[in-house]
């Protein structure tokens, strides 16, 4: 099973500010299935990003993933107020695996 | 629109066997290239990916949850049901279904609203 770890555990940071996750794969991953998703408090998650680099519908610009083989990233360019929230990373090979997630918190 | 909701019991009892369904509209799961999924999330924790199924029947599990495991699909009535074996406390989470396709490379575009389960004597 392919585990994933996802770093910083909590990002501190100011509207406007650019943040960078990072996912990293215990193995290489295809970069057709690599996934970052948004969820905030109550919420179902949403798809922000699929294929390791493709937006999904409605997802805005400033969101962008990149990465391949065992290491991804997710950046957010300018962080809105509204992007204050948890990120997790997914995998899927023959089954799916999720990252434990990183906080984006509100310095 | 593609909508999905879960529903089943929301007090299971330890050793117990838990049976959700998802019940989905806005799309057929006979359409080549579509799937549903199971994920879960305990109180204050991480996603936890269980199960998918496919179009074509294809099942995909959990290797950690496997043997607990079975999803199937009833394409007449729009719905994925997983069961779940010998349930435990750990096990409390909220349990969300979602659509995948080949067209988002089989990410879950679309989620239920989720449905807590609490696993107690």
């Amino acid at each position: 099973e392919i585990v994933l770890t996802q770093s910083p555990g909590t990002l501190s940071l100011s509207p406007g500010e650019r943040a960078t996750l990072s996912c990293r794969a215990s193995q290489s991953v295809s970069s057709s299935y690599l996934a970052w998703y948004q969820q905030k408090p109550g919420q179902a998650p949403r798809l922000l990003i699929y294929g390791a680099s493709s937006r999904a519908t409605g997802i805005p610009d400033r969101f962008s993933g990149s990465g391949s083989g065992t290491d991804f990233t997710l950046t957010i360019s300018r962080l809105e107020p509204e992007d204050f929230a948890v990120y997790y990373c997914q995998q899927y090979g023959s089954s799916g695996t999720f990252g434990q997630g990183t906080k984006v918190e509100i310095k | 629109q593609i909508t999905l909701k879960e529903s089943g019991p929301t007090l299971v009892k330890p050793t117990q066997t838990l049976t959700l369904t998802c019940t989905f509209s806005g799309f057929s799961l006979s359409t080549s290239g579509v799937g549903v999924g199971w994920i879960r999330q305990p109180p204050g924790k991480a996603l936890e990916w269980l199960a998918l199924i496919y179009w074509d029947d294809d099942k995909r599990y959990s290797p950690s949850l496997k043997s607990r495991l079975t999803i199937t699909k009833d394409t007449s009535k729009n719905q994925v049901v997983l069961t779940m074996t010998n349930m435990d406390p750990v096990d409390t989470a909220t349990y969300y279904c979602a659509h995948s396709s080949i067209g988002d490379l089989f990410a879950f575009d679309i989620w239920g609203q989720g449905t807590m389960v609490t696993v107690s004597s």
